[in-house]
């Protein structure tokens, strides 16, 4: 079947720190990949996608390259920000990506 | 393009009690998804419709649970003789073929069974 597993947080940050969020994979067939992030109260907002290996997705500074070798997604800024705290997802999508498998969500703060 | 609508934002209910939810999609969306969320995890699929036909129901749907969209726009979730482990945020998602496999949640419904 299909999985994903995040690193696990929460995480802790100061201002203008390097952030990643580690994220791997087992999928059958060929996943796109996807980071959400979820503010307090909130739904989930895609953030950025990867439908092949070696593609990257970029987004408000954060990136993921979708690594087929290592089956792997991690997701990466350079400085993070206050703003930027929140729970991140990683999901991955065989078929159709409505029917997304999530990981369990990493729990990321960004103190000033 | 006003997104993905969901109500009631929270409910409150007591054990064995029914209750509905219900979620607007995006206008041009024939795709809707329904997830639970439960805390500290992921979301989970539980079932989807395109246009008005519910095209599939993982097996964390049970009997008590069913989902409709008699029209092809909005869908309700009702859930039957509510139990405390119902208690978790219900998510709706919605997406049009052809847009890059992109879908689009809505702030979900928080259910608590007392």
């Amino acid at each position: 079947g299909n999985s994903v597993t995040q690193m696990e947080g929460p995480v802790t940050l100061s201002e203008e720190a390097f952030l990643t969020i580690n994220c791997t994979y087992t999928a059958t067939g060929y996943p796109s990949l996807f980071w959400y992030v979820q503010y307090p109260g909130e739904g989930l907002q895609l953030l950025l996608k990867a439908t092949k290996a070696d593609d990257k997705g970029s987004n408000k500074g954060f990136e993921a390259t979708y690594r087929k070798e290592t089956t792997s997604f991690h997701l990466e800024k350079g400085s993070v920000q206050v703003s930027d705290s929140a729970v991140y997802f990683c999901a991955l999508s065989v078929t159709n990506a409505g029917k997304s498998t999530f990981g369990d969500g990493t729990t990321l703060t960004v103190k000033p | 393009d006003t997104g993905v609508s969901q109500n009631p934002r929270h409910k409150i209910t007591k054990r064995g009690q029914n209750v509905t939810f219900r979620c607007d999609p995006i206008s041009e969306h024939n795709r809707l998804y329904w997830y639970r969320q439960t805390l500290g995890q992921g979301p989970e699929f539980l079932t989807y419709f395109q246009n008005e036909a519910q095209l599939e129901k993982s097996r964390l749907l049970s009997d008590r649970f069913s989902a409709e969209r008699p029209k092809g726009s909005f869908s309700t979730l009702e859930i039957q003789r509510t139990e405390q482990g119902d208690s978790a945020m219900y998510l709706c998602a919605s997406s049009q073929p052809g847009t890059g496999n992109t879908i689009y949640f809505g702030e979900g419904s928080w259910l608590t069974v007392v």
